[in-house]
Parts: C-alpha cells; sequence; structure tokens
C-alpha cells in the first residue's frame, strides 16, 4: 500500500547539534511539506515544495532547512538556530494541480531537546 | 487572508451522544473544505471533504455540508463512540493549492 513514512518516530537531540528528519513517500505525489505541531496548538507550516529541486519557506522557516532531490524525498534539518525545536514534526504531500485533493500524512517524529 | 475558525474545545460527550464541531472559513474564491483527525501521538488523517457549495462529505458516520452563504462546514455524527474521541481539523485549500488549518477541536468522548 502506498504511505508516507517519517523516521524516526522519536528523536533526541544535544543543543548545539543539527538533527535531519526523514520523509518518504511512494504516492506518486508532486506536493511534499513540513508542519510543526506544539502541545495544545495547530499546524504550522515550515517549508514545501511543489516539484523536485524546488521548494519554499513557509511560515516559521528560521532555523530549518530541507532538500527535494528526489520526488519521493523531503527531509527536513533543524539546525542549531532554531532556539527552540522541542515539538512534534509532521510531514505531509498531495497531488499538485489544484484544490481538491486532500493532504496525506506521515506519523510524525517527536524531537526532544536534551 | 484565507483563514479558518474552529470551535474552542475541549468537548466533552458520553457515548452516543450527538456530536457538531463548528467551522467557518474566510477566503477568496470557492476553496475546497476538509476535515481531518488526528488521533493521540499520530499525524492527521482525512475524515471527509467537500469541494463545491451544498456538497456533503461523509465517512464513518461523519458528516459536513459546504455552506457558502454562511461559510461554514459544521462536522457531524448522530451518535459518537468512545474510539472517536481524537483531535479534529477543519482545513481549506484555495485554488493555488494553499492550505489552511483551524486550530483543532479536542473531543472526548465518555463511556
Amino acid at each position: 500500500d502506498g504511505g508516507i513514512t517519517q523516521s524516526p518516530k522519536y528523536l533526541f537531540r544535544k543543543e548545539g547539534q543539527n538533527v535531519t528528519l526523514s520523509c518518504e513517500q511512494n504516492l506518486n505525489h508532486d506536493a511534499m511539506y513540513w508542519y510543526r505541531q506544539d502541545p495544545g496548538q495547530g499546524l504550522r507550516l515550515i517549508y514545501y515544495s511543489q516539484i523536485v529541486n524546488d521548494f519554499q519557506k513557509g511560515d516559521i522557516a528560521e532555523g530549518y532547512s530541507v532538500s527535494r532531490e528526489k520526488k519521493e524525498s523531503f527531509p527536513l534539518t533543524v539546525t542549531s538556530a532554531q532556539k527552540n525545536p522541542t515539538a512534534f514534526y509532521l510531514c505531509a504531500s498531495s497531488m499538485n494541480g489544484g484544490q481538491d485533493y486532500g493532504y496525506t500524512f506521515g506519523s510524525g517524529t517527536r524531537l526532544t531537546v536534551v | 487572508g484565507n483563514s479558518v475558525t474552529q470551535m474552542e474545545g475541549p468537548v466533552t460527550l458520553s457515548e452516543e451522544a450527538f456530536l457538531t464541531i463548528n467551522c467557518t472559513y474566510t477566503a477568496t474564491g470557492y476553496p475546497s473544505l476538509f476535515w481531518y483527525v488526528q488521533y493521540p501521538g499520530e499525524g492527521l488523517q482525512l475524515l471527509l471533504k467537500a469541494t463545491k457549495a451544498d456538497d456533503k462529505g461523509s465517512n464513518k458516520g461523519f458528516e459536513a455540508t459546504y455552506r457558502k452563504e454562511t461559510t461554514s462546514f459544521h462536522l457531524e455524527k448522530g451518535s459518537v463512540q468512545v474510539s472517536d474521541s481524537a483531535v479534529y481539523f477543519c482545513a481549506l485549500r484555495n485554488n493555488a493549492g494553499k492550505s489552511t488549518f483551524g486550530d483543532g477541536t479536542t473531543l472526548t468522548v465518555k463511556p
């Protein structure tokens, strides 16, 4: 079955370290997204990509970086410049070509700074 | 810009009670509307959608009708179960492909 896989499920980072969160999809979706979710809050868009080798900043891109070298993959790096990285990170994908398509989400990565 | 406003939670109901979670939106044009559900510790799952005015989306006993005149997309279920306990997100997607999510409403169903 097609789906979207995030790994790892739990990640611990020491202060000052960069960490990379993996997101892979086999749905043949063009667009991919990264969201951050803090406890009791909604989703905030970090970065998105509508096509390979192209991506745009979302609402809270500072301290994060991404790449989109393959259609299937959209890794997110949380850099040491991100001052408060502890959160639940969600990756999503969708077909392009209009507004009628919903998003498929991964199961998330919970990042904790120790 | 676009926005989605959901009723504040948490919502606590007894099993078999009727559920309504209100959602209103502001958008230019005619967006598509969605409800997603998030179970504890998991990602969001698409629950239902409606792509034009007066459409009704339905799935797993949940329903929502796209009301253009009131810019609303309220989620309803006639008889909730304990397993429906989750966070529910209303969202819209405009013709540029950009999505906007509400803040989520937490539902707890007690036996």
